[in-house]
């Protein structure tokens, strides 16, 4: 079984960038993954899927200031230019058949 | 524009049982796989459940394996999620989502509907 981990919490300044990563554990490091960003009291919305190999394919209507890449077991999602609508939580989720696996989330301030 | 729609939430007490709608449109729904999530208050995603395009398989959670059954209606494109002795554990927001893929990720979601397991 996968698990994705993920640090609490991170946070950039306004107009800077951020990496955040989702590390697979043993064994699974060749699984994609996607991310998702949860704004304060609304539905996650769905932002890419990251393949092993660094390759993405973003979500409708996610803007070019976010990126993916992979490396090893990790797997990184890149916020340039940051603005106050991407503070939230940010999580990772990876799948197979018959299961389904999140990572705990990482909450991102931007100051 | 995809739209998912859920229903049927509610304070339910426990061992009762509660039935979720999820009303899709702007896609083929026949075309998707489709999932459930929660969020219980203040905590992370968990999936718990999902179903083929077909109606023919469906897959659960170990937390909700027995006692929650998904299921789906594509004349009607809608998803539902059966929830039977229910617990306090079960109180959450429950999101249904479209699978982008067969079995993942979840590539649209909707805006959730609270459930509250309480006495």
């Amino acid at each position: 079984q996968p698990v994705l981990t993920q640090s609490p919490s991170a946070s950039a300044s306004l107009g800077a960038s951020v990496k955040l990563t989702c590390t697979l554990n043993s064994g699974h490091s060749g699984y994609e993954i996607a991310w998702l960003h949860q704004q304060p009291e609304k539905g996650p919305r769905y932002l890419m899927r990251l393949h092993n190999d660094g390759s993405y394919k973003k979500g409708d209507g996610i803007p070019d200031r976010f990126s993916g890449s992979s490396s090893g077991a990790e797997r990184h999602l890149t916020i340039s230019s940051l603005q106050s609508e991407d503070e939230g939580d940010y999580y990772c989720q990876t799948w197979g058949t018959g299961i389904g696996v999140f990572g705990g989330g990482t909450k991102l301030t931007v100051l | 524009q995809v739209q998912l729609v859920e229903s049927g939430g509610d304070l339910v007490q426990p061992g009762g049982s509660l039935r979720l709608s999820c009303s899709a449109s702007g896609f083929a729904f026949t075309d998707y796989y489709m999932t459930w999530i929660r969020q219980a208050p203040g905590k992370g995603l968990e999936w718990i459940s999902y179903i083929t395009s077909s109606g023919a398989s469906t897959y659960y959670a170990d937390s909700v394996k027995g006692r929650f059954t998904i299921s789906r209606d594509n004349a009607k494109k809608s998803l539902y999620l059966q929830m039977n002795s229910l617990t306090v554990d079960d109180t959450a927001v429950y999101y249904c989502a479209r699978n982008g893929g067969n079995s993942g990720p979840q590539d649209h979601w909707g805006q959730g509907t609270l459930v509250t397991v309480s006495s």
